[in-house]
């Protein structure tokens, strides 16, 4: 099994909708988790960061952390056609393990 | 702030060629980590410092891949022999530690590798 997965898209969302992304992971000892993401041709950048329980909110991104169910999640709300990306999940202990991302697309 | 610099941006070589890449992290950064993508394998952590000094290479898919971090603001990752599986995009991040689990790692653009 590998350490952290995503569901595997790609994700089509018509413009002003909720994407749902979503991730789980294995290590139950894991601290802190990332959102990523990447542009096609581009590098990985960071859209949020979670490591408490609940919801963490950043302008149209929330992010959802349940550690019991080993399982984060990333809302985009009023998605827009700039949000079409690949969003990567990852782990964090020290080194970052990441998932394989999902391809969203936003469909003007 | 300059980021996190690479070079070159692309490279094509032939199997067998020596290939060379490079990083300059960002000033100050304390840790540096060397990324492969592929489309068939995502992104692989391939190793990372500390201070100059490697800390887990478990990542380096095998003997012909090394690492190099001779100071703080310069790493190599070298490829000899090449060949053409090896073809990716190879990242460089680096990041600071502040004794924070957030610590965030800011990537390079990337350097594209074609091994024909």
């Amino acid at each position: 099994q590998k350490e952290v997965e995503q569901n595997s898209g790609p994700l089509s969302v018509p413009e002003g909708a909720i994407a749902s992304l979503n991730c789980t992971y294995s290590d139950r000892g894991s601290q802190s988790f990332f959102w990523y993401r990447q542009y096609s041709g581009k590098s990985p950048e960071l859209i949020m960061f979670i490591y408490s329980n609940g919801d963490k909110e950043d302008g149209r991104f929330t992010a959802q952390l349940n550690k019991a169910s080993q399982y984060v999640s990333l809302l985009i709300r009023d998605s827009q056609p700039s949000d079409s990306a690949t969003y990567l999940c990852a782990v964090n202990d020290y080194k970052l393990s990441f998932g394989a991302g999902t391809t969203v697309t936003v469909r003007a | 702030d300059a980021g996190v610099i690479q070079s070159p941006r692309h490279e094509v070589t032939e199997m067998g060629q020596e290939v060379t890449l490079r990083c300059k992290p960002i000033s100050g950064h304390d840790y540096l980590f060397w990324y492969r993508q592929t489309m068939m394998r995502g992104l692989e952590l391939l190793i990372y410092f500390n201070n100059n000094v490697p800390i887990d290479d478990s990542g380096m898919p095998e003997d012909r891949f090394s690492a190099k971090m001779p100071n703080a603001s310069f790493s190599t990752l070298k490829i000899q022999p090449s060949e053409p599986r090896d073809s990716a995009v190879y990242f460089c991040a680096s990041k600071q530690d502040g004794g924070d689990r957030t610590d965030t790692q800011y990537f390079g653009p990337g350097t594209r590798l074609t091994v024909l």
